[in-house]
């Protein structure tokens, strides 16, 4: 299993420029989240899916939209980038039973730049 | 909503020695906390978790306490290793929801 993948790993945008980072679990999971983690203030949800299908915002979901393609899969697309949108994006996914019912399993992040 | 501190925000300990990081909520209704280390250049990882109805958790060198009447929880690190430094996020939870919050984060520096 490669667990929650997402790529790109790095980008650099200019301001108002579009961007779609991408996510998937293979583990079969149902909720999945996006994160941001700025110095300081930990990590911060963007949006969330509880199943396929259903979004939820989050935290600091401004200027942020998502899509839960599949039960695999859930992107996070910048419309138009902000230098304030600088930071490392993070997916996570959750299974709803078993013992690890209530770990957030997370990627590797994506580390974003907006110039 | 929910608001989680966590002191301190930066921790440097000799090899051998203990480690504590502190964490408060504000939302009583909070009934599972877990505990997350991120090392550098890679998403947080699980380490340890504790549910309401119980007071303390270990996990070999790992434990961690929860007083819910005053709405504080604690990781513990005892003989830490150079392996332990990291980021350390304590998060809280209502298992109702889809939601965690997390802390700001500890970065817990051990020194050789």
């Amino acid at each position: 299993n490669a667990g929650v993948t997402q790529t790109p790993k790095f980008q650099v945008l200019k301001t108002g420029q579009s961007m779609t980072l991408q996510c998937a679990q293979d583990m079969n999971h149902n909720s999945m989240y996006w994160y941001r983690q700025d110095p300081g203030m930990g990590l911060r949800l963007i949006y969330y899916s509880a199943s396929e299908g259903t979004t939820d915002k989050g935290e600091v979901p401004n200027g942020y939209n998502v899509s839960r393609l599949n039960k695999r899969e859930f992107s996070l697309r910048l419309e138009s980038a902000a230098p304030s949108q600088t930071s490392v994006y993070f997916c996570a996914s959750r299974p709803l039973q078993g013992p690890s019912y209530n770990e957030q399993f997370f990627g590797p992040g994506t580390r974003l730049t907006v110039l | 909503g929910e608001n989680v501190e966590q002191h301190p925000s930066t921790l440097s300990v000799q090899e051998g020695d203990s480690a504590v990081i502190k964490c408060t909520y504000s939302d009583s209704a909070s009934n599972y906390f877990p505990w997350y280390k991120q090392e550098l250049g890679k998403g947080p990882q699980l380490i340890i978790d504790i549910r309401s109805n119980v007071g303390e958790k270990k996990d070999q060198r790992i434990a961690v306490t929860l007083n819910k009447t005053a709405k504080h929880f604690s990781l513990h690190i005892t003989e830490t290793q150079p392996e332990d430094s990291a980021v350390y996020f304590c998060a809280a939870m209502k298992t109702s929801y889809d939601k965690v919050i997390f802390g700001p984060g500890t970065s817990l520096s051990v020194i050789p």
